[in-house]
């Protein structure tokens, strides 16, 4: 059964770093892309970028492009989002999500349970 | 990078009743790579639809999508209790993918 098990929620100072996970099982983690999506309360999706553990290929979205930091640890199937000084506006639920393989890579067929992030000072 | 501006905002209907939802890209998305997400409160979203037309593993038939260029849409012939949930459209043409803002479909 494939499943993404994210880490738990966090409560986080403005200028704190952050590092939450996301590890897969059930399938080959190296061959298939993984993807963030940030929530905001009340608000839609948002596509963060995506990164292929086989070779951390990584591509992010212009609006995420030097905001985070996308990794993964493939010796443990574990995908990463990375926060180097938290602002209150990163305050969001977070989901990874393996994308399909093939030409249409760009959906996203499993689904973490989410990581609520608080910003508050 | 390609905008999509989903319609109606909110879709109120009732259980048995057909559901159409729309979703207009600014570019014209090639491949049809267009995917469909239902979200209901408190869990994460769920693929419904990729390549525009394809279910995706699990989804019942009552679900279907079309369209190309443009202009797609997601059709839910006859709604059941579970179907009441936000829907969202996504492509996947470009480097990096873009959502709709959503669909909101209620219990009439």
């Amino acid at each position: 059964e494939v499943q993404l098990v994210q880490s738990g929620a966090e409560v986080k100072k403005p200028g704190e770093s952050l590092k939450i996970s996301c590890k897969g099982s059930g399938y080959s983690f190296t061959t298939y892309w993984i993807g963030w999506v940030r929530q905001m309360p009340g608000k839609g999706l948002e596509w963060m970028g995506v990164i292929y553990p086989g070779d951390s290929d990584t591509t992010y979205s212009p609006s995420f492009q030097g905001q985070v930091t996308i990794s993964a640890d493939k010796s443990i199937s574990t995908a990463y989002l990375q926060w180097n000084s938290l602002k209150a506006s990163d305050s969001a639920m977070y989901y990874c999500a393996r994308h399909i393989s093939g030409v249409h890579r760009g959906a996203a067929d499993y689904w973490g349970q989410g990581t609520l992030v608080s910003v508050s000072s | 990078e390609s905008v999509l501006t989903q319609s109606p905002g909110t879709l109120s209907l009732s259980p048995g009743e057909r559901a159409t939802l729309s979703c207009r890209a600014s570019q014209s998305v090639s491949g049809s790579y267009i995917a469909w997400y239902q979200q209901k409160h408190g869990q994460a979203p769920r693929l419904l639809i990729y390549g525009a037309s394809s279910r995706a593993t699990g989804i019942p038939d009552r679900f279907s999508g079309s369209g190309s260029g443009t202009d797609f849409t997601l059709t839910i012939t006859r709604l059941e209790p579970e179907d009441f949930a936000v829907y969202y459209c996504q492509q996947y043409s470009s480097s990096w993918r873009t959502f709709g803002q959503g669909t909101k479909v209620e219990i009439k």
